[in-house]
């Protein structure tokens, strides 16, 4: 079984501030990783997501993050913030060969201005 | 164009009772997932399926929970003789089915049993 482990509850920063939310997770097998952002009163949204290749993703609203294979890591970087980030952050994993994900219990990004 | 939609937004219900939870998933999506998010943590896999059958049922946490797709498409979660603890956030996704799809979330229904 794999697990996801967000060490951040939450994160303040102020505004054009850089900011990194740290994930790392454990798995016996290969695995895809993903990001998802949850704003008040919506629905999860994908920002990036890792399945093979170069290890630096770029995902959407200027947010990319880093496979670290070595240290089972894959923080999510962004390096200057706005006041619309704020929001809950989700890290998940899927194991190659199942659908179903792990999601890490969320980091929330407070960005004050 | 549309995205995930979830019926009823709210559910307020008595311990013991029935409920059912409704999902229309994103239209041509083969892939749908049921999650559950309790308070302060992450959504937690249920069930998965793919067209009508359920390929995998291995999150759902004991026999009062059950989820059918009888044409493909919509997908109904039951909970039978509800509990305090099953008070949740319940997340409905679909997919394309590919290896690592993107899972397209719904806004979810907030369940709470007193």
């Amino acid at each position: 079984a794999q697990s996801v482990t967000q060490l951040d509850s939450q994160v303040p920063v102020f505004e054009e501030a850089p900011v990194e939310l740290r994930c790392n997770y454990s798995s016996s097998v290969s695995v895809y990783l993903f990001w998802y952002v949850q704003y008040p009163n919506q629905g999860l949204q994908l920002l990036l997501k890792y399945l093979s290749g170069s290890t630096l993703v770029k995902g959407i609203n200027g947010f990319e993050a880093e496979f670290n294979k070595s240290q089972t890591s894959f923080h999510l970087r962004k390096p200057s913030v706005h006041i619309s980030d704020t929001a809950e952050y989700f890290c998940a994993v899927g194991r190659v060969g199942r659908r179903a994900l792990t999601f890490g219990s969320g980091t929330r990004l407070q960005v004050q201005p | 164009g549309a995205g995930v939609s979830q019926t009823p937004s709210n559910k307020v219900t008595e311990k013991g009772k029935y409920v059912e939870l409704r999902c229309d998933p994103i239209s041509g999506h083969t892939a749908l997932y049921w999650y559950r998010q309790s308070l302060g943590q992450g959504p937690e896999f249920l069930i998965y399926f793919q067209g009508t059958g359920a390929a995998d049922d291995s999150g759902l946490p004991n026999d009062r929970f059950f989820a059918v797709r009888p044409e493909g498409s919509v997908s109904t979660l039951k909970i039978q003789r509800t509990e305090r603890g099953d008070s949740a956030v319940y997340l409905c996704a679909s997919g394309l089915a590919g290896a690592g799809e993107t899972q397209y979330f719904g806004p979810g229904t907030r369940l709470l049993v007193l």
